[in-house]
Formats: C-alpha cells, structure tokens, sequence
C-alpha cells in the first residue's frame, strides 16, 4: 500500500524568496517519488523524480527536492521564486505498484 | 516524438449525449492510464491499461463510462449517456518500463462540458 500527503493546499510567496512544498508519503516498498507540475489549462509535466538513486534530485526550472527516509518526506524547494512558477504542484509516489498515487496538489501563487 | 495526444480538446454537448474521448500513447509505451480532475475531486484515476488490457477500473464511476485499448496506439474514453456531473478535464497518460518506472507523460487533456 501507498500513499501521499501534500501539506498545503495553497502556498503564497514573493517574487525572489524562497518556496517550499511539502510532501509526505508512505509506502510498503522502497518508493520511487516525483513532482509534476501543472501550469492553467495544461496538462502535467514532470518535475524531477527520486528513483533510489542521490537523495538530493535536480529538476527543470532550478527546483530540487530532498528524499528523507526517517521523515518519510520529500519536499519540494526552490531557491527564488519566479512569477512563472505560480502552478498547482503534484508530489507522486509510486515503485512497488504499477500505479502512481498522485497527492491532492499544492497551488503556489507567486506575488510580485 | 510529439508525446501524447487527446483528442477532441474542447467538447461541449448535451446531457444524454454519447461521448468519445480519444488518446494515442507516446510509441513504445506499454501502459496507459485515464484520469479525471475537477475542482471538487482533484485528479482521479479512472482506469490503467498494461498491454492494452484493463488492468485496474476501479475508478471507473459508474457503468456509463467504458475504455477501450484496441491496440498499442490508440484507446478511447466513452460516456453514455453523459451527465452535466460529468463535465470535467480528462487526461491520458502512458508510460514504459524501459524509460522509468511509472514516469508518466500527460497529454493537455480534453475539457468537457455538459449542459
């Protein structure tokens, strides 16, 4: 069994200061992890992905992501926000199943 | 490779009305999966394919909705008859082993209405 728990539904930031999305998970395997990130009227589109491989994965658009095993954590970072990055973020678990469990989603809305 | 591609991507029609959704995978993708999202319910999975078999359709909602997987580069999303309940943004995604273990790449999805 799996699954996954976005802490936030909505985050607000200021252009230029940093964003975190938190993200926890559980699962009965060694889990593989994403976050997809989805811009208005589009569809998703992968972020990074954690495949047991460096705990510390880069992604697009200068985000990264941490995998905490003893937190059961992933959270999702970004060093300076951009009004781009205004999007609904979805954190993913998946590995011992062939079914990725998608998160409810974080909406980040970026002030200038 | 021009990813994943739904078809219509607007639809907006009546209540009672049959509607087909269409997907065509990325090539070489084994698994295919159709989601929902709305407003209310965020992103549901609706039913997963793996070799073009129905795998998991749990979360089909009723039996007005039925997949199909004729073969590796098409499957198609029905519902009749439609309900304005319906009216929702419906995605496909498919994925392959090969590429990574459950990466799945979205089409833009296909917005319908119902009246």
């Amino acid at each position: 069994a799996q699954s996954v728990t976005q802490l936030d539904s909505h985050v607000s930031v200021s252009e230029g200061t940093p964003v975190l999305l938190r993200c926890n998970y559980s699962s009965s395997y060694s889990p593989s992890l994403f976050w997809y990130v989805q811009h208005p009227n589009k569809g998703l589109q992968l972020l990074l992905k954690y495949t047991s491989a460096a705990t510390l994965v880069k992604g697009i658009n200068g985000f990264e992501a941490e995998f905490k095993k003893s937190e059961t954590s992933f959270h999702l970072t970004k060093p300076s926000a951009h009004m781009s990055d205004a999007a609904e973020y979805f954190c993913v678990v998946g590995g011992g199943s062939y079914i990725p469990t998608f998160g409810r989603g974080t909406s980040l809305i970026v002030h200038p | 490779d021009a990813g994943v591609i739904q078809s219509p991507r607007h639809e907006v029609t009546e209540m009672g009305q049959e509607v087909t959704l269409r997907c065509k995978p990325i090539s070489g993708h084994n698994s295919l999966f159709w989601y929902r999202q709305t407003m209310m319910r965020g992103l549901e999975l609706l039913i997963y394919f793996n070799n073009n078999v129905p795998i998991d359709d749990s979360g089909m909602p009723e039996d007005r909705f039925s997949a199909k997987m004729p073969n590796a580069s098409f499957s198609t999303l029905k519902i009749q008859p439609s309900e304005p309940r319906d009216s929702a943004v419906y995605f496909c995604a498919s994925s392959s082993r090969v590429s990574g273990a459950n990466v799945l790449t979205f089409g833009a999805g296909s917005r319908l209405t119902v009246l």
